[in-house]
């Protein structure tokens, strides 16, 4: 089954409102990193963070990773049809050299 | 700067035909390289990883192969298509092991 879970799998916004997507692994993740897909195109990496409670910031985008390191969230404020993508988490698991993608969360922002 | 390519963007096989897809990485030496596969809609499923030349995983069983004849090339292979082999492929390489990955622009595998 899957390794990795994002909610929701879509999500709709009118522009301006913001958005959050969650990342949960059955495992603990020695790092969680993320990633954007604009439809047709290919993953664009984001930002890593590697520290349990570690929260990073890029202008509109804040991301967290839990305390114990098995899940993790981005937060989207005031969206706009830029944002417009599937997000993806992704992560190596701390007991060995496997890494799983998260399911992906769909957005799609109204203008 | 690092950049990745990988050809052909489009490819449609019949069923039963042989593949090979390559990905070439300039810019940097002895990356992490990674050949995924990604069905419409779906997420990312790693299929092979490579942290040298001949050193390859293979992350699920299936009816494909990998090799890495160069340090800065990965190339995906398969003596027979499959219908379920159809998707899109993407090669990625990173500086770490399973750390930040940059991936290539991808080729969409439609098997007939």
């Amino acid at each position: 089954g899957q390794q990795v879970m994002q909610i929701p799998q879509y999500q709709h916004v009118q522009e301006g409102e913001d958005f959050t997507t969650y990342c949960n692994s059955s495992t603990t993740l020695s790092n969680i990193q993320w990633y954007k897909q604009r439809p047709g195109g290919h993953p664009v990496f984001l930002i890593q963070l590697v520290k349990s409670g570690e929260v990073k910031k890029q202008k509109r985008l804040t991301f967290q990773f839990g305390e114990a390191k098995k899940n993790s969230s981005l937060h989207i404020t005031a969206t706009q049809t830029t944002d417009v993508g599937t997000y993806f988490c992704a992560g190596p698991w701390d007991t060995g050299n496997q890494f799983y993608f998260g399911t992906g969360t769909s957005l799609t922002v109204i203008p | 700067s690092q950049t990745i390519h990988q050809w052909p963007a489009t490819l449609v096989q019949p069923v039963g035909s042989p593949l090979s897809l390559e990905c070439t990485v300039e810019g940097t030496s002895n990356p992490n390289l990674y050949w995924y596969r990604q069905a419409a809609g779906r997420g990312l499923q790693l299929l092979f990883y490579s942290i040298g030349i001949d050193q390859i995983s293979s992350e699920v069983p299936q009816n494909l192969s990998a090799s890495r004849p160069q340090d800065r090339q990965f190339i995906l292979s398969s003596k027979k298509l499959l219908l379920s082999d159809s998707g899109f492929y993407l090669c990625a390489w990173s500086g770490t092991s399973y750390y930040e990955q940059y991936f290539g622009p991808g080729t969409r595998l439609t098997v007939t």
